[in-house]
């Protein structure tokens, strides 16, 4: 297993389109989430699943923001009539279910830039 | 609701100097603690972290950080910085018992630059 993998790594998008980011977390890593992170802030929790389901979503997450497990392996994250302050890097960990102290692994992210 | 908090932004070092990066957390309820470090470009890595016993816990890279309970604080020390040690560095605190469901809530960070 080669860790947490995020594509695209970098996505520049026009205002108003649609983008969809991919995330394969680790293969026995039940839980998997996405986080925004925007320049000098930490990364901000928008959503996670535990397998398929999906079991938070934070107020960051308007109903332009859809996420989804379908088979609690990847994740994909769409954004739907992207606005130019929806550009962030978007990180995706995976981690084993709560309580296990293990912390999340990340992946390299994927920069969305909207012009 | 948890929170982190990075008093320093940016911090700048000579090279060889020391080094803490402080963290404060909200809660003084049983956490787990965790310092994560990103370099340009890359995702967060894992440098240490704390869930139980000594509250003292060290990296494999010479970062130590200190559990202080009474304090609620996390700061992180190294007694002598690399060039390589460059990066921005994000203190993460976790409630596996509480309503967040565990999940990992980030300060805003601190940039470590260190010059020759």
């Amino acid at each position: 297993d080669t860790g947490v993998s995020q594509n695209p790594r970098h996505k520049i998008t026009k205002r108003g389109q649609n983008v969809t980011f991919r995330c394969d977390p680790i293969s026995e890593h039940n839980r998997l989430y996405w986080y925004r992170q925007t320049l000098g802030q930490g990364p901000e929790f928008l959503t996670y699943f535990q397998n398929e389901a999906q079991l938070e979503k934070s107020r960051l997450l308007s109903d332009r923001f859809s996420a989804e497990r379908p088979k609690g392996s990847f994740s994909t994250l769409e954004i739907q009539r992207t606005e130019q302050g929806d550009s962030a890097m978007y990180l995706c960990a995976s981690s084993l279910a709560p309580g296990t102290g293990d912390g999340y692994t990340f992946g390299s992210g994927t920069r969305l830039t909207v012009v | 609701a948890q929170s982190v908090t990075q008093l320093d932004s940016q911090v700048p070092v000579f090279e060889e100097a020391p080094v803490e990066l402080r963290c404060n957390y909200s809660s003084s309820v049983s956490v787990y603690l965790f310092w994560y470090v990103q370099y340009p470009n890359q995702g967060l890595q894992l440098l240490l972290k704390y869930l139980s016993g000594s509250t003292l816990v060290e990296s494999i890279n010479g970062f130590e950080a200190e559990f202080n309970k009474s304090q609620t604080s996390f700061h992180l020390r190294k007694p002598s910085v690399h060039i390589s040690d460059t990066a921005e560095y994000f203190c993460a605190v976790s409630d596996p018992y509480g309503g967040s469901q565990g999940n990992l809530i980030f300060g805003k960070g601190t940039k470590l630059s260190v010059k020759p």
